[in-house]
């Protein structure tokens, strides 16, 4: 079945600055792959989302890469802000249920 | 358009015990999935239903159940508690409608944090 390994566990970052946060996965059948923000006591929030005929996709200050060659998807986040702290997952699937990474917990420093 | 709804978002049992959660999906959706999050294991997927049929089934013991009705709302249910089962339980909502571009799309509720004692 689908593997994801989500790197890193923990990222802090001054605001203003840039985040990037990598997804590796197993099955080349994959072909969705989308992004989730999970803050303190709530679910994950779809932000993003990519399909596998699409190389990269921006949506203001986040954009997501993939490279299907590789197996593996970036998400990026510009100009950082505090707002921006939570944990963030990557997921993939093919028809299938979404296979979750472990999640990256970012941290924006004011 | 209301987003996905779960009742209770916060539940206390003891071990032995069972317990029913609920969800009610985006209006127009028919695809139901159930995810287990624990700080271990991350989000591990339970099971979807979809028109009132179980779809998938993920990696979890028969005492994890699960149905949908007709309006497309779900129920899980766990029985004979054990303390490993302590986690946020997530149902996420989708068109679930094979071959169409939002067929992977799942939004989530807020989930209910079961407490097994």
């Amino acid at each position: 079945g689908e593997n994801v390994e989500q790197h890193p566990s923990t990222l802090s970052v001054q605001e203003g600055d840039s985040a990037v946060i990598k997804c590796t996965y197993s099955d080349s059948a994959s072909n969705y792959f989308p992004w989730y923000k999970q803050e303190l006591g709530k679910g994950p929030q779809l932000i993003i989302d990519i399909r596998s005929n699409v190389g990269e996709k921006k949506d203001q200050r986040i954009a997501v890469t993939l490279n299907k060659t590789a197996k593996h998807f970036s998400l990026h986040i510009t100009e950082t802000q505090p707002e921006d702290s939570a944990v963030y997952f990557c997921a993939a699937s093919n028809r299938t249920p979404l296979v979750f990474g472990k999640g990256t917990r970012l941290s924006v420093i004011a | 358009k209301a987003g996905v709804t779960q009742t209770p978002r916060y539940l206390i049992k003891t071990r032995g015990q069972q317990v029913t959660l609920s969800c009610s999906p985006i209006s127009g959706h028919r695809s139901v999935s159930w995810y287990q999050q624990t700080p271990g294991q991350g989000l591990q997927f339970l099971f979807e239903y979809f028109s009132e049929t179980q779809r998938n089934k993920g990696n979890f013991p028969g005492r994890f159940s699960g149905r949908q009705f007709s309006n497309s709302r779900s129920e899980m249910n766990v029985s004979t508690l054990e303390l490993g089962d302590s986690a946020l339980y997530l149902c996420a909502s989708s068109h679930g409608l094979a071959g169409g571009l939002a067929y992977n799309e799942q939004f989530f509720g807020p989930g209910t944090r079961l407490t097994v004692l």
